[in-house]
């Protein structure tokens, strides 16, 4: 089956560098989303990667290592509104058609403190 | 403005009593999606529909039903709601010609609570 695995928690300071983690197992595997998520609101794209490798915006950063099934998001100099639940997903192919599904990790809650 | 609604952001009903929460997006996506969140489990999809008159089961679609008879809409009907379907609702449309990441926009939530 297809199955994602994050930290349930991080704690950083205001400031800091938080890496936050994503392993995967899946078979037809296409790419790794990254999704922000604020207490009661709705989850927001953040990132995508399909190639192994590290893809810059701004602040965040998220990389991918398809040998090793595994990627990681990058928050840098962190600010107190990047307070918030990240959730990996991974997009698949699950026949031999186009056909592609997403599967969610359970989410990171981040708490960054002054 | 290119968004994704849904309505009502906010049910209180009982169980047993009909139903329906409204998605419509409008950007022309080709896909479309329910989710139910809830804590600790994360991200769950309900149906999807990769087009108009194609739907499909995700991954907990029992007590569920979906239509998709024109593109913008994806109206998600619970026929006889229960206690356990109390859950935070999201409808998310996505365009794999537009994206070639396939990025979700999702709509504001519907919270639901079935007494």
């Amino acid at each position: 089956g297809q199955s994602l695995e994050q930290p349930s928690e991080v704690t950083a300071v205001e400031g800091a560098i938080v890496q936050i983690n994503c392993t995967y197992q899946t078979s037809g595997f296409y790419g790794l989303s990254w999704y922000q998520q604020h207490d009661g609101g709705a989850p927001t794209f953040l990132s995508y990667n399909a190639l192994d490798g590290l893809e810059e915006t701004g602040r965040f950063s998220s990389f991918l290592s398809r040998s090793d099934s595994y990627g990681y998001l990058l928050l840098q100099e962190l600010q107190m509104k990047d307070s918030a639940s990240y959730f990996c997903a991974v997009r698949f192919s699950y026949n031999a058609g186009n056909n592609r599904k997403l599967i969610w990790g359970l989410g990171t809650s981040l708490a960054v403190n002054p | 403005e290119a968004q994704v609604t849904q309505n009502p952001r906010y049910l209180i009903t009982v169980t047993g009593k009909k139903l329906t929460v409204t998605c419509s997006q409008n950007m022309n996506h080709e896909y479309m999606s329910w989710y139910r969140q809830d804590p600790g489990l994360g991200l769950r999809q309900i149906y999807y529909s990769m087009n108009v008159e194609v739907t499909d089961k995700g991954d907990v679609p029992e007590g569920y039903k979906v239509s998709r008879k024109e593109k913008r809409n994806f109206p998600l009907i619970l026929e006889s709601p229960s206690p356990n379907q109390t859950s935070l609702y999201f409808c998310a449309s996505s365009s794999p010609r537009d994206s070639p990441y396939n990025e979700q926009f999702f709509g504001p939530g519907t919270r639901l609570t079935v007494l």
